[in-house]
């Protein structure tokens, strides 16, 4: 089956830097998304990968392995508002979108 | 531009009760599909569509009918609704289907839904 596998939740300091991990299993493979999501509102677009490699967008870097099903999404210098839930989705083959339950990021002062 | 909306932003229903969710795009996308979000899960698709006329069943379409009579429009209809429908539904729409590096699906903002 398809599965999109991230932790629950995280907590980081403000000013520092945290990784979230993503693990999947979809039938065929055409990319990673990161989405962010502000408690009450819609997702909203992080970052996408589809080959190997670390992609660096400002404070955001979002990193696939596709050999091992694996991605993981980079925040630096974080800021307060940075707390949010942030959501591993992974496209199959017939360009469905999987997502995950989302990894809600707790960020203290 | 207003991209994606949603009609209404939050509702509450007697179990029983039917009601229609509009979703309305101005991109001219030919994609539209809509989620539901439970706590505790990812986005669920329940119905989508390729085009004008056309919609096709998503993960989870049991309880739920759609109609996208125009092409702007995405109409999710609920016909007896009950408890397990309470949810956040989301209508999203996309130029195509691949992925072009940047934003694939433009989602609207939502609409919180109970059904008591």
């Amino acid at each position: 089956g398809q599965n999109i596998d991230q932790p629950t939740e995280m907590t980081a300091t403000e000013g520092a830097i945290v990784q979230i991990n993503c693990t999947y299993q979809t039938s065929g493979f055409n990319g990673l998304f990161w989405y962010q999501q502000h408690a009450g509102e819609a997702p909203t677009f992080l970052s996408y990968n589809v080959l190997d490699g670390l992609e660096e967008k400002g404070r955001f870097s979002s990193f696939l392995s596709r050999s091992k099903g694996y991605s993981y999404l980079l925040l630096k210098e974080l800021q307060m508002k940075d707390s949010a839930s942030y959501l591993c989705v992974a496209m199959d083959s017939n360009y469905q979108l999987i997502w995950g339950a989302g990894t809600k990021l707790i960020i203290k002062p | 531009n207003a991209g994606v909306t949603q009609t209404p932003k939050f509702r509450v229903l007697k179990t029983g009760q039917s009601m229609t969710l509009l979703c309305a795009q101005d991109m001219n996308h030919e994609y539209m599909y809509w989620y539901r979000q439970d706590p505790g899960m990812g986005l669920r698709l329940i119905h989508y569509s390729v085009g004008e006329g056309t919609t096709a069943k998503g993960e989870v379409p049991d309880g739920y009918n759609v109609s996208r009579l125009k092409k702007q429009n995405f109409l999710l209809g609920l016909e007896s609704a009950a408890p397990s429908q309470t949810s956040v539904y989301f209508c999203a729409s996309s130029l195509s289907p691949e992925p072009t590096g940047q934003e694939t699906q433009y989602f609207g903002p939502g609409t919180r839904l109970l059904v008591l």
